[in-house]
């Protein structure tokens, strides 16, 4: 089955510590994104990635970090200086980095800090 | 920055009714593209509606663009219980840019 997936589905941490959020997908997209969806609001760019070894902030960049080492993977890294990191995460991505394409998402990642 | 302002916000009907959800945004698109989200998982792409298109139908779904009116709506008849869901709406400025995604419609289809 050709699709995105991401792990864990729910994940806790405590204050202080950064955790990595998996994205993989077998579509042969070329391009990747993250978003983050707070209760009752709409999706928030974090970073976007159009090539491997390439990625660009998003709206939100502040206390994130990813990589693009290979076309299928996407992590993300929610660093301690993210001050409020609770939220679902959403990895997506599309054939090409262009608004004419659409987007598939993955199931998405609850992050919780305790 | 938001570009697309979906209205209303939330929206309660009874089975069988048909459900209009709209869209509005601020600048030139290129195209105009419409999300579902059932609560707590992704979403799933629904249609996309280019800019030099009116209309289209998938289903029981249409779509209607003015651009005008820099705005969209988004028609489902005969709705279904199983219609509950957030409802995106996604717009597509430059030709390589990303998606910037509306607040969302929360629709409720009671049995």
């Amino acid at each position: 089955d050709g699709g995105i997936t991401q792990s864990p589905k729910y994940l806790f941490r405590k204050e202080g510590q950064n955790v990595t959020l998996s994205c993989e997908q077998n579509l042969n997209h070329d391009a990747m994104y993250w978003y983050r969806q707070d209760p009752g609001q709409g999706l928030r760019l974090i970073y976007y990635s159009q090539i491997v070894n390439d990625f660009q902030k998003g709206d939100i960049a502040e206390g994130y970090s990813v990589s693009r080492e290979k076309k299928e993977s996407f992590p993300l890294t929610v660093t301690s200086a993210q001050k409020n990191p609770t939220a679902f995460y959403l990895c997506a991505s599309s054939v090409r980095l262009a608004p004419g394409y659409e987007q598939f998402f993955g199931p998405g990642t609850r992050l919780t800090v305790l | 920055s938001q570009q697309g302002e979906e209205d209303p916000q939330a929206l309660s009907i009874q089975e069988g009714e048909n459900a209009t959800m709209n869209c509005s945004y601020k600048t030139s698109i290129n195209n105009l593209q419409w999300y579902r989200q059932n609560s707590g998982r992704g979403l799933v792409h629904l249609i996309l509606i280019r800019s030099n298109e009116r209309e289209k139908h998938s289903g029981r779904l249409r779509v209607t663009l003015d651009t005008s009116k820099k705005s969209s709506s988004l028609l489902i008849t005969a709705s279904r219980a199983a219609d509950t869901a957030s409802y995106f709406c996604a717009t597509g400025t430059g030709a390589n840019s990303k998606l910037t995604f509306g607040k969302g419609i929360t629709l409720s289809v009671r049995p």
